[in-house]
């Protein structure tokens, strides 16, 4: 069975400060993998995709098949950044992802 | 496109009370998810959809529990009675076909049960 684990429910930094978010994965086959991102009293949208290998308000995240990860990186943390990240996986055929339990990113002035 | 839209936003009920949050996916979207968000669990996904027909609802915590879809653009997820437990933010979610397309969310149902 797919799963996807965050390890981190709170990641709190300042400023500045690099950033990752941690997200790892277990399937074994060609998984799609999604980084969502829920702002205060927001809903949660799309950040980035790993398919699109884009870079997004400074973040990027590769997925590395050897250690089945796809953690989310920001060299220098902004406070508007504070938010809540889930990491999603997608298998190949299945049009349902499976979430993380999120990880709390509080970026302090 | 307003996007995915959810009633009521916020909804205090007392315990044992039936609550009825309900969802307009966006036009032409052949999927349609509910879930459930807290602290503790994170994101859970509680049933979805495709073409209004439940596809998979292993993820409803109990019978008190139900959800329908009675046409394209509407859906409900009915909870009776409710408990204090069943406090949470309820999103719903929709999407198109094709593995690559994004899910998109409502802005959520925030549920206080007392």
């Amino acid at each position: 069975a797919q799963r996807v684990t965050q390890p981190e429910k709170l990641l709190s930094v300042f400023k500045g400060a690099p950033v990752e978010l941690k997200c790892n994965y277990s399937y074994s086959g060609s998984p799609e993998l999604f980084w969502y991102v829920q702002y205060s009293r927001q809903r949660l949208q799309l950040l980035l995709r790993h398919i699109s290998r884009e870079s997004i308000k400074g973040f990027t995240a590769d997925l590395n098949k050897g250690e089945t990860s796809f953690h989310l990186k920001k060299p220098f943390a902004q406070e508007e950044d504070s938010a809540m990240y889930y990491c999603a996986l997608m298998t190949g055929g299945s049009y349902i992802p499976t979430f993380g339990r999120g990880t709390s990113l509080i970026v302090h002035p | 496109d307003a996007g995915v839209i959810q009633s009521p936003r916020h909804e205090v009920t007392e315990m044992g009370q039936e609550v009825t949050l309900r969802c307009k996916p966006i036009s032409g979207h052949d999927y349609l998810f509910w879930y459930r968000q807290t602290m503790m669990r994170g994101l859970e996904l509680l049933i979805y959809f495709n073409n209004n027909v439940p596809i998979d609802d292993s993820g409803m915590p109990e019978d008190r529990f139900s959800a329908k879809m009675p046409n394209a653009s509407f859906s409900t997820l009915k909870i009776q009675p409710s408990e204090p437990r069943d406090s949470a933010v309820y999103f719903c979610a929709s999407r198109g076909q094709g593995a690559a397309n994004e899910q998109f969310f409502g802005p959520g149902t925030r549920l206080t049960v007392l």
